[in-house]
């Protein structure tokens, strides 16, 4: 199965500022990467697919990049509505696998 | 605009069974995987079944030979049956079709 390695697991920003996840694969896939955003008692939210195409209607602060099996997720400048917990996915083979969450607090 | 909504979810005993449904509406592209995510409680997100848009079927290790899952020829509602179903499959369960994702529908399996 391919592991996805998620960090932070958590961090604190303030509103403006730029903030960068990443994902890790433990093997090479291609650019088969999705990120989500959940907050609690919503239906979560896809914001990017094929690791840097953003879903339709994300606003452009959003945009996600790939090197080699590093994958980031970058908010240019965070919104208040931003705060939330934010997941990767590899949909490169199957069992499909999710990191393990980064939860972006306000500072 | 694409919307998915669950429904199905309940309270059941250890070993029991449950049917999940996913209605969804708009337009989905043809090639549209339909998928099934839960989070259980205080825990990430755990892929838990797919069926693409050839019919193939794919399911987490954890669940295979427990669930069923199935869409309808329209593609426009799909089902996740579970049974023999353990306190650890207790989670929000999510149904996921075209990167549009449902609010979810709570099961929880407790005697």
């Amino acid at each position: 199965d391919i592991q996805m390695t998620q960090s932070p697991s958590s961090l604190s920003a303030s509103v403006g500022d730029r903030v960068t996840i990443i994902c890790r694969a433990s093997q090479g896939i291609r650019s088969e990467v999705g990120w989500y955003q959940l907050k609690p008692g919503k239906a979560p939210k896809r914001l990017l697919y094929a690791a840097s195409i953003l879903h339709s209607g994300v606003p452009s602060r959003f945009s996600g990049s790939a090197s080699g099996t590093e994958f980031t997720l970058t908010i240019s400048s965070l919104q208040p509505e931003d705060f939330a917990t934010y997941y990767c996915l590899q949909a490169s083979s199957f069992p499909l696998t999710f990191g393990g969450g980064t939860k972006v607090e306000i500072k | 605009e694409v919307q998915v909504v669950e429904s199905g979810g309940g309270l059941v005993q250890p070993g029991e069974s449950l049917r999940l449904s996913c209605v969804v509406s708009g337009i989905i592209s043809s090639g549209a995987w339909m998928s099934w995510v839960r989070q259980a409680p205080g825990k990430g997100l755990d892929w838990v079944a797919t069926v693409r848009e050839d019919g193939s079927i794919y399911y987490v290790d954890s669940v295979r030979g427990r669930f069923t899952i199935s869409r309808d020829n329209t593609k426009k509602s799909g089902f996740l049956q579970m049974r023999s179903l353990r306190p650890e499959d207790t989670a929000v369960y999510h149904c996921a079709v075209d990167g549009v994702w449902g609010q979810g529908t709570l099961v929880t399996v407790s005697s």
